[in-house]
């Protein structure tokens, strides 16, 4: 089965780029979307179809995705982008996500 | 304005039943696809089982199969799970979403409703 591997934490200070990734086997070969979770909020969308930004979405937020590996990059983090960030493709008439990755802005 | 509610969680003890509701507003909810995924604490994202816009359709993670059913009701723009059989590892927030075929991605969640499955 399809498994998206995700680091379990990252951390970036204040002001700085965060890199999250999320890799599998040729996931570049496939549509990679990204979500943000804040405890009690509801998920929203952040990046679709690998890099492209939701209305609403800071340009902050950008989105790659080539050969095994897919990466959401937060330029100029801030304090309320802290949040478990979840990556997802289609594989096999599925959902897939990955296991998350819990975002600590110092 | 997209919105998606969900209501019906709470506490409830093993091999009990509990039904889940996610009342949606702001779009067309017959014509969407619209799926259950639950975060178990310390755990990602599952999904748990999803229905097609007339209701025909649907389909369950191995982990809940035969245990929970999804459906809709079209006339109140609302989409239902009854969980059965519940286990400790159901235990999770429970998430109503709006799938997109265009791309196989959530453009819309709701906020979660959390399920306890202990005694």
């Amino acid at each position: 089965s399809y498994e998206l591997t995700q680091s379990l934490s990252v951390s970036v200070a204040l002001g700085q780029t965060a890199s999250i990734s999320c890799g599998e086997t040729d996931i570049g070969t496939k549509s990679v979307h990204w979500y943000q979770r804040k405890t009690g909020q509801a998920p929203i969308l952040v990046i679709y179809r690998d890099s492209v930004r939701p209305s609403g979405i800071p340009e902050r937020f950008s989105g790659s995705n080539s050969g095994n590996t897919a990466t959401l990059t937060i330029n100029r983090a801030q304090a309320g982008d802290e949040a478990d960030y979840y990556c997802q493709v289609w594989d096999s008439n599925n959902v897939v996500f990955g296991g998350g990755t819990k975002l600590t802005v110092l | 304005e997209v919105q998606l509610v969900e209501s019906g969680g709470g506490l409830v003890q093993p091999g009990g039943s509990l039904r889940l509701s996610c009342e949606a507003s702001g779009f067309t909810f017959s014509a969407y696809w619209m799926y259950w995924v639950r975060q178990v604490p310390g755990k990602g994202l599952e999904w748990v089982s999803r229905i097609n816009g007339d209701g025909r359709r649907t389909n369950y993670a191995d982990s809940v199969k035969g245990r929970f059913t999804i459906s809709r009701d079209s006339a109140k723009n609302t989409l239902y799970v009854q969980m059965s059989s519940l286990r400790p590892d159901d235990t999770a927030i429970y998430y109503c979403a709006r799938f997109t075929w265009a791309a196989n991605y959530f453009d819309y969640w709701g906020q979660g409703t959390l399920v306890t499955v202990s005694s």
